[in-house]
C-alpha cells in the first residue's frame, strides 16, 4: 500500500499569498496517477488538479499541480476568500487507492 | 450534468448490518467504474471498494475486506454497499463516486452518514 504524507499540517496564510502543499509517497506512483481535492466543510471533496499536473474542468488556472514519482506539489498562486479549506492528495495508480491525511489552509 | 446521490445511511447497532445505495444520473453509468470512500468524523478520506462497469472487477480496503460487499445494477443506475459486522470505528459518512477511464475519481456525491452505536 502507498502511503501518502501531506506536509504542512495546517497553513496560516493570508488572502493574496501563495500557498505551497507537498505530498510524498512511500513509493513512486504509477504513470503520475496523483490528484489534488478540496474539501469545505459539510460538503463533499472536489477533484482540482489528476495526472499531478492536469487542472480538471472548470478549475481556476490560480490553482497549479507538479511533481513526478514520489514527491507532488499543490500551489494556489493567490489564495482568494474562497480557497481557504483542506486539501487532500491522492493517489490512483495502484490499489488499494489511498488519501494523504490533508493540509488545512486557514485564514491568518 | 453528473448527479450521484447516496441513502440508506442511519443509526445501527454494533454487529449489525446495513445497505447503502447511490443512484447515478447525468451520464452513461455503464461507461464508468464506481467506487465508496467514507469519511469518521472530523478526520480524512478513506478509500473502501471499486467496481469495475460490467461488475467482473472488485477490490476493497483491508479494514472492509470480508465484511462490506461493493455491487451495482446497471439497469437501475445504482451502486451499492452492503456491509456487514459493522464496528463503531465505521462511524463515518459515505460517498459514492465516479471514476474516469483513467481512475481518477471526478465526481462524488453528497454522502450519507452511518453511525454504529449502542
Amino acid at each position: 500500500e502507498i502511503v501518502l504524507t501531506q506536509s504542512p499540517g495546517t497553513l496560516s496564510l493570508s488572502p493574496g499569498e501563495r500557498a505551497t502543499l507537498s505530498c510524498r509517497a512511500s513509493q513512486s506512483v504509477n504513470s503520475n496517477y496523483l490528484a489534488w481535492y478540496q474539501q469545505k466543510p459539510g460538503q463533499a471533496p472536489r477533484l482540482l488538479v489528476y495526472g499531478a499536473s492536469s487542472r480538471a474542468t472548470g478549475i481556476p488556472d490560480r490553482f497549479s499541480g507538479s511533481g513526478f514519482g514520489t514527491d507532488f506539489t499543490l500551489t494556489i498562486s493567490r489564495l482568494e476568500p474562497e480557497d481557504f479549506a483542506v486539501y487532500y492528495c491522492q493517489q490512483y495508480g495502484s490499489s488499494p487507492r489511498t488519501f494523504g491525511q490533508g493540509t488545512k489552509v486557514e485564514i491568518k | 450534468q453528473v448527479h450521484l446521490v447516496e441513502s440508506g445511511g442511519g443509526l445501527v447497532k454494533p454487529g449489525g448490518s446495513l445497505r447503502l445505495s447511490c443512484a447515478a444520473s447525468g451520464f452513461t453509468f455503464t461507461d464508468y467504474y464506481m467506487s465508496w470512500i467514507r469519511q469518521a468524523p472530523g478526520k480524512g478520506l478513506e478509500w473502501l471498494s471499486y467496481i469495475s462497469s460490467n461488475g467482473d472487477i472488485i477490490q476493497y480496503a483491508d479494514s472492509v475486506k470480508g465484511r462490506f460487499t461493493i455491487s451495482r445494477d446497471n439497469a437501475k443506475n445504482s451502486l451499492y454497499l452492503q456491509m456487514y459486522s459493522l464496528r463503531a470505528e465505521d462511524t463515518a459518512v459515505y460517498y459514492c463516486a465516479r471514476e474516469t477511464r483513467d481512475r481518477r475519481t471526478d465526481y462524488w456525491g453528497q454522502g450519507t452518514l452511518v453511525t454504529v452505536s449502542s
